[in-house]
């Protein structure tokens, strides 16, 4: 049963922390989101990769967010320092982009982020 | 930035009923689709329409997409207590192929 895979699923830390947040797209998908949900911003987009490659990391704040596929198993997005603002779920989604454009996207679970 | 803006931003309906929730966009699409999500969840796709489709239907479900008014609507007919979810419209950006994600319409089914 594929699935994207998410760790850790919940992680408590407090300010000025490194916060790392790992991802395992569905095998095969050669596209891969990172979101950040939160009541007030809804999801927003932050980062996506196709084929590893960064297309857009504009929605990531520069000085402390960076967003990485060291290979096709593995999309990171790490905090450093981490703020009280951070504190969000944090949700990965892959899919195939075919032709023009990237079909449905499967999400993992989220990471839930609290930075106290 | 919100590219989606779903209508209304929560709705309450008995079991039973039908349940209709809007979508509205700024910009050219590829593609529109539908999710939604349980509390605590990650999100599941519903449905899928491209931007040459005016209709599809799943299930229960029936979506429709109008560019020229840069809209789309979800019907969820004969409505179950297991439909309760937040529901989300993500619009394919045609420039880039961004999918970028509304607010959500919350759907409350009343037993």
């Amino acid at each position: 049963d594929a699935r994207v895979t998410q760790t850790p699923r919940h992680k408590v830390t407090e300010m000025g922390q490194e916060v790392t947040m790992r991802c395992q797209p569905i095998l095969g998908h050669n596209t891969v989101f990172w979101y950040r949900q939160t009541m007030m911003q809804g999801l927003e987009l932050l980062a996506y990769f196709r084929n590893r490659a960064p297309l857009d990391d504009s929605g990531m704040p520069k000085d402390r967010f960076s967003a990485e596929m060291p290979d096709a198993t593995l999309a990171t997005l790490k905090i450093q320092p981490s703020e009280p603002r951070d504190s969000a779920v944090y949700f990965c989604a892959s899919g195939l982009h075919t032709g023009s454009q990237t079909g449905e996207l499967f999400f993992g679970e989220g990471s839930r982020l609290t930075v106290l | 930035s919100q590219q989606g803006e779903e209508d209304p931003q929560a709705l309450s309906i008995q079991e039973g009923e039908n349940a209709t929730m809007n979508c509205s966009y700024k910009t050219s699409i590829n593609n529109l689709q539908w999710y939604r999500q349980n509390s605590g969840r990650g999100l599941v796709h519903l449905i899928l329409i491209r931007s040459n489709e005016r209709e599809k239907h799943s299930g229960r479900l029936r979506v429709t997409l109008d560019t020229s008014k840069k809209s789309s609507s979800l019907l969820i007919t004969a409505s179950r207590a297991a439909d309760t979810a937040s529901y989300f419209c993500a619009t394919g950006m045609n420039r880039d192929d961004k999918i970028i994600f509304g607010k959500g319409t919350r759907l409350h089914i009343l037993p």
